[in-house]
């Protein structure tokens, strides 16, 4: 079956610089989350997304942005980058918003480095 | 906002049970889960339970809920070295996962 798609898989940035991070959601899904999980730290909750538009909104740095797009697929723009940045993000994604979050699907991650 | 705690590390020998502890804060949960963490990888989705349950089981697998002491527990029967990883419990609150602090399971040969 196919799963949640993230890419790239791997990504090293300087700082200051932008990074952009795709996630492709399970077809038919159209709801996104990202998380992010520092180094030996649990995930924690960033926004997430239903029927393009923001849902909820967690620990999302002002200097990050995301959108989901008429695919679904939804993108995290990530600006002037610092080194405390460096984390594995991670997509999820379910149907039906609300009521389908009790099922979220967990990608595989892009790990950012930023030196 | 939620707080989930877990030990953080435990170690089993092979073929021993291996029992791993969550306590959360949020009553209103309605889901909480168990996730693993393999070394740089994602998170695999073990199982979950309705906070109306007080048990569920899957196959080496047993989840224990006491909902009036905010407590769960995660029961792996005959551990394998394979699985060796990081478990996180999770509560679902809204439709955002908090998770907890992680706990490293680590199976001796």
């Amino acid at each position: 079956a196919a799963g949640v798609i993230q890419s790239p898989r791997h990504l090293i940035k300087e700082k200051r610089e932008t990074a952009t991070l795709k996630c492709y959601p399970i077809p038919r899904h159209d709801t996104v989350y990202w998380y992010q999980q520092g180094p030996g730290q649990d995930p924690q909750f960033l926004i997430s997304f239903y029927e393009k538009m923001q849902s909820d909104k967690g620990s999302i740095p002002d200097r990050f942005s995301a959108q989901q797009f008429s695919d679904y697929h939804s993108e995290l723009n990530m600006s002037s980058l610092e080194l405390g940045d460096s984390a594995l993000y991670f997509c999820a994604s379910s149907l039906g918003g609300l009521a389908g979050a009790v099922e979220q699907y967990f990608g595989p991650g892009t790990r950012l480095t930023v030196t | 906002g939620e707080d989930v705690e877990q030990s953080l590390f435990l170690s089993v020998r092979e073929g021993d049970s291996s029992v791993i502890n969550c306590t959360y804060t949020d009553s209103s949960s309605t889901y909480l889960y168990w996730y693993k963490q393999e070394p740089g990888a994602g998170l695999q989705l073990l199982t979950y339970i309705f906070s109306n349950m007080d048990m569920k089981q899957d196959q080496r697998l047993t989840v224990l809920l006491n909902k009036k002491d905010k407590h769960l527990s995660l029961r792996i029967a005959d551990t394998q070295t394979g699985d060796s990883a990081i478990y996180f419990c999770a509560e679902l609150g809204g439709n955002q996962f908090y998770f907890g602090t992680g706990t490293s399971l680590t199976v001796i040969p």
